[in-house]
C-alpha cells in the first residue's frame, strides 16, 4: 500500500533562511506525489506535483521538490523563507482513486 | 469567484443534533470529495463521488450520509452528532475519477464543534 511519512511535525526556521521539509513515501508501483500547503484557517492548495519526467519540480511561491526514487523521498525546499510561508505543509501520494496525506509539517518562521 | 465553496464555515451544535454542510464547485469537475481533518491536522478521506455516483466510502459511520444532487454539488449530512465529530470538514473536487495526476481543489473548510 502507498503511504507517506513526514518525519518532522514542526520545523522552526529564521526568516530568509533556507528550509527543507522531508517526505518519504512507500510504494511498490509508480507514484504521483504532491505537496499541499494549508495557511491558517484556510483550505489546502497545491504547491507542486510530480507525475513523471524531470525529478526536480518547481511550484508556486518559490518552492521546489526533488523526486528521489532510490531514497523514496520527495523533500520540499525553499532557498529563503518569508513570514508569509508560515503554514502547515502536507505531502501526499495517490493510492487507488484517492490521495493519501501525510500528517503534515508545521513551518514556523522566526523573526 | 470561489472554485469550491462550502457552507457554513463555522458550526457549533449540541450532541444528538442533525446538521448538514453544503458544497458546490464551479470548475466543471466530475469528481467531488469530503475529507475530515482532526485536531492534530490529520486529513482523511471520507467519501468520493463521480458524476453523482458514490465511488469511495472509507468506513465512515452510517450517521454520515453524503448526497450529490448533481455533479456540481456534494452535501454532507450528519445525524446524531457526537463529540468526536468535532473537526474541520473539507470539500474538494478534481477533474476526473481518481487523483492520479489530477490536482484536487479544496474548499475553505467547515469548522464543526459539537458541545
Amino acid at each position: 500500500a502507498q503511504s507517506v511519512t513526514q518525519l518532522d511535525s514542526q520545523v522552526p526556521v529564521f526568516e530568509e533562511a533556507p528550509v527543507e521539509l522531508r517526505c518519504n513515501y512507500s510504494s511498490s508501483v509508480s507514484v504521483y506525489l504532491f505537496w499541499y500547503v494549508q495557511y491558517p484557517n484556510q483550505g489546502l492548495q497545491l504547491l507542486l506535483k510530480y507525475l513523471s519526467g524531470s525529478t526536480l519540480v518547481k511550484g508556486i511561491n518559490g518552492f521546489e521538490a526533488e523526486f528521489n526514487k532510490s531514497q523514496t523521498s520527495f523533500h520540499l525546499r525553499k532557498p529563503s523563507v518569508h513570514i508569509s510561508d508560515t503554514a502547515e505543509y502536507f505531502c501526499a501520494v495517490n493510492r487507488d482513486d484517492k490521495i493519501i496525506f501525510g500528517k503534515g509539517t508545521r513551518l514556523h518562521i522566526l523573526p | 469567484d470561489t472554485a469550491v465553496s462550502q457552507t457554513p464555515k463555522y458550526l457549533v451544535t449540541q450532541m444528538g443534533n442533525d446538521k448538514s454542510i453544503k458544497c458546490e464547485q464551479n470548475l466543471g469537475h466530475d469528481t467531488m470529495y469530503w475529507y475530515k481533518q482532526d485536531s492534530k491536522k490529520f486529513l482523511k478521506i471520507m467519501f468520493s463521488y463521480n458524476n453523482k455516483e458514490l465511488i469511495i466510502n472509507e468506513t465512515v459511520p452510517n450517521r454520515f450520509s453524503p448526497k450529490s444532487p448533481d455533479k456540481a454539488h456534494l452535501n454532507l449530512h450528519i445525524n446524531s452528532l457526537e463529540l468526536g465529530d468535532s473537526a474541520v470538514y473539507f470539500c474538494a473536487s478534481s477533474q476526473v475519477v481518481g487523483p492520479a495526476g489530477n490536482t484536487i481543489y479544496f474548499g475553505e473548510g467547515s469548522w464543526l464543534t459539537v458541545v
